[in-house]
Formats: C-alpha cells, structure tokens, sequence
C-alpha cells in the first residue's frame, strides 16, 4: 500500500529564496507530523497537525517557517528567507490517530540545501 | 526539556557479533519508548514498548523497558551486513497539545563489517 510521500525529494536553492516542502500523508491518518533532522543527528519536532489545525507548533524555529493542511490530509512546510543553517533533511511522518498506541509512519524526507 | 540519549554513538562490529543499544530518557509526559532504523532517509518503525518489563521480539531484534531507571535497550543477536543503519530511540509524549510527539536521542550508527 502506499506509505507517505514527499516532494521533492531533493531541493537546493540560495539563501534568501522560499521554499515549498510537501507531504503526502498515508490515506486516512488524521494525525500529521514534521521534523527536521541536521546530519549526525537525531530528528527534531517541528510541527503537529491533527487534522487541519495546527495542534503544536513549539518546535517552528522562527517565523520564517510556517506549515499548512488545509484539507486535513497533504501538508505543506514552507520557509522563508532561507539560511544555509535551515539545510537539513525535512521529515513528514503520519499516524491513524495521535494517541498513545499509534506508531508513526514516516516518508523518505526532503533534503534541503540552501547555497 | 525532555531529553533523550543513546548510547553508544557509533559500534563497529562484525558479522555473527551481537550487539547491544542503549536509550535513556528524561521527559514528563511520557507515554512510550519507539525504536525506529534509518538506513537512507525514512525511519522505520522497530518496537514500540509502553509496559516495563515486558521484552518485544521480531526475529533477531529484541527491546525491554525499564520506566523505573528510565532506559531501554535494543538487543541485536547474530549481526549481519544488512543490519548496518542508525538505531533511533524515541520517547512519545502522552498529553496534551503535544500529543503523539516524538522526542529523538541522537542515534547510534551500526555497522556490521562482513
């Protein structure tokens, strides 16, 4: 079956452009996760969607970032101005129902390198 | 904050070895411990354990918890080439707004020469 999507799969642009991240959660799952993981690193909270809203967004890193999930299913992450420190790789991941018992499916990520 | 952590950060071993991963954490809220493998960029899900005690198995890969010292660990018996990954822990977090949240340490690297 299909599992979560991301697009694209690589992106480099230069400092200061925007940047657009997509997620294509598993059919169905209402809850829907972003990360964003620096090389040697564990991955880090970003966002949390349980359907369209934005449930917790502590972990956003400043106001250039902002995600959207209008229709409660495929999300967007997008960055602002960005900064050669914001190249990492970008992770979506989605789960049924963000309880407790419910793992989290993750998809390939986007790797983002700003020049 | 919450915080977990992983031990060792990196493990060289060979083929036929056995290994052991170590995760420990501080988090409030904590609702389960997750153990994901990252071979290129997607974790996938290895165990999930939520109960103290209670070892989980699948194949040569097995995990234990223990929520009165606050670790776990991640048995790999019988090494082979195609185990070589990182190894992720993860805390899930309970409550809340954060409901569901991960929190990573930062891996350990495992490669299994042949």
């Amino acid at each position: 079956g299909a599992g979560v999507s991301q697009t694209p799969s690589n992106k480099v642009t230069e400092k200061g452009k925007y940047v657009e991240l997509r997620c294509d959660p598993i059919s169905g799952h209402t809850a829907l996760y972003w990360y964003r993981q620096s090389l040697g690193q564990g991955p880090e909270f970003l966002i949390y969607f349980q359907g369209t809203g934005a449930a917790d967004d502590s972990g956003l890193p400043n106001d250039r970032f902002f995600a959207v999930r209008p229709e409660g299913s495929v999300s967007t992450l997008k960055i602002q101005r960005t900064e050669r420190g914001d190249s990492a790789v970008y992770l979506c991941a989605s789960s049924p129902l963000p309880g407790s018992g419910y793992e989290q499916y993750f998809g390939p990520g986007t790797r983002l390198t700003v020049t | 904050e919450d915080k977990v952590v992983q031990s060792p950060l990196s493990l060289v071993v060979h083929e036929g070895d056995t290994v052991t991963l170590n995760c420990s954490y501080e988090v409030t809220n904590f609702r389960s411990l997750l153990w994901y493998k990252q071979e290129k960029k997607a974790p996938t899900f290895l165990f999930m354990l939520t109960s103290s005690g209670i070892e989980k198995k699948s194949g040569r890969l097995s995990s234990i918890l223990d929520k009165k010292e606050l670790f776990s660990i991640l048995n790999i018996t019988a090494t082979q080439t195609g185990d070589s990954a990182v190894y992720l822990c993860a805390s899930k977090n309970a409550g809340g707004t954060s409901y569901g949240k991960l929190t990573f340490g930062q891996g350990t690297i495992l490669t299994v020469h042949p």
